[in-house]
């Protein structure tokens, strides 16, 4: 199947600072979305892109479907101990029944 | 608010044992997931249902089935549970169609350990 590089796999940083994490494909997708998981919980969506170029924004959360359609980002301003979680991207691509492809995710850490 | 349930939050099943996870929606949505979450190797699809009695393979399907006779309930079965199923099951619904409510809602996942 598709195959969805996301980089880096872990971060550790100290409250306050922002964070960037980022997707690349190997195919086009239509859609580019970021996921975010809870110790013990399932994922919930926290932002959905559905143009190439698309920049949107959800609170201190911002992410971009890239200009290729191969690609998206998410960064996170002033972190907080409660970001603390998995974070996954997904893409979708021409399928139909809404199938997603996700990242291997990022875990992130941060330090009060 | 969409709510997804499974049947159990946790699972310690032996091998060879036959093992069946439940999902219920209650948004009426048309699409229902099965994924594995495993570390290092993020969501991996086994199967999809886009209708009543309509599945098809995702991914991984290997050593799984699935059944959905109402629109609301995802069963997904282990034949027989093998101690490489041991994981994360996560459950997941959508409506169809393109638009950040016909994104998938998951459920809070069942964590299978087979021994």
């Amino acid at each position: 199947g598709q195959q969805l590089n996301q980089s880096p796999q872990s971060m550790f940083i100290q409250e306050g600072e922002d964070v960037s994490m980022n997707c690349t494909s190997s195919s086009i997708f239509n859609t580019w979305l970021w996921y975010k998981q809870d110790p013990g919980e399932g994922p919930v969506l926290l932002i959905a892109l559905y143009k190439a170029g698309e920049l949107t924004s959800n609170g201190r959360l911002t992410a971009q479907f890239g200009i290729t359609r191969k690609d998206s980002f998410l960064n996170i301003s002033a972190s907080i101990p409660s970001d603390v979680g998995i974070y996954f991207c997904a893409g979708r691509g021409g399928t139909s029944y809404g199938k997603l492809t996700f990242g291997q995710g990022t875990i992130l850490t941060v330090h009060p | 608010d969409v709510k997804v349930t499974q049947s159990s939050r946790y699972l310690v099943k032996r091998t060879g044992e036959k093992v069946f996870l439940e999902c219920v929606q209650d948004m009426d949505h048309e699409n229902m997931f099965w994924y594995r979450q495993d570390p290092g190797l993020g969501l991996r699809l086994i199967y999809f249902s886009y209708d009543v009695k309509m599945k098809e393979k995702g991914d991984i399907p290997e050593g799984y089935s699935v059944s959905r006779e109402k629109k609301e309930r995802f069963s997904l079965i282990l034949e027989s549970a093998s101690t490489n199923q041991t994981s994360m099951y996560l459950c997941a619904s959508s409506h169809s169609g393109r638009a950040l409510y016909n994104e998938q809602f998951f459920g809070p996942g069942t964590r299978l350990t087979v021994l």
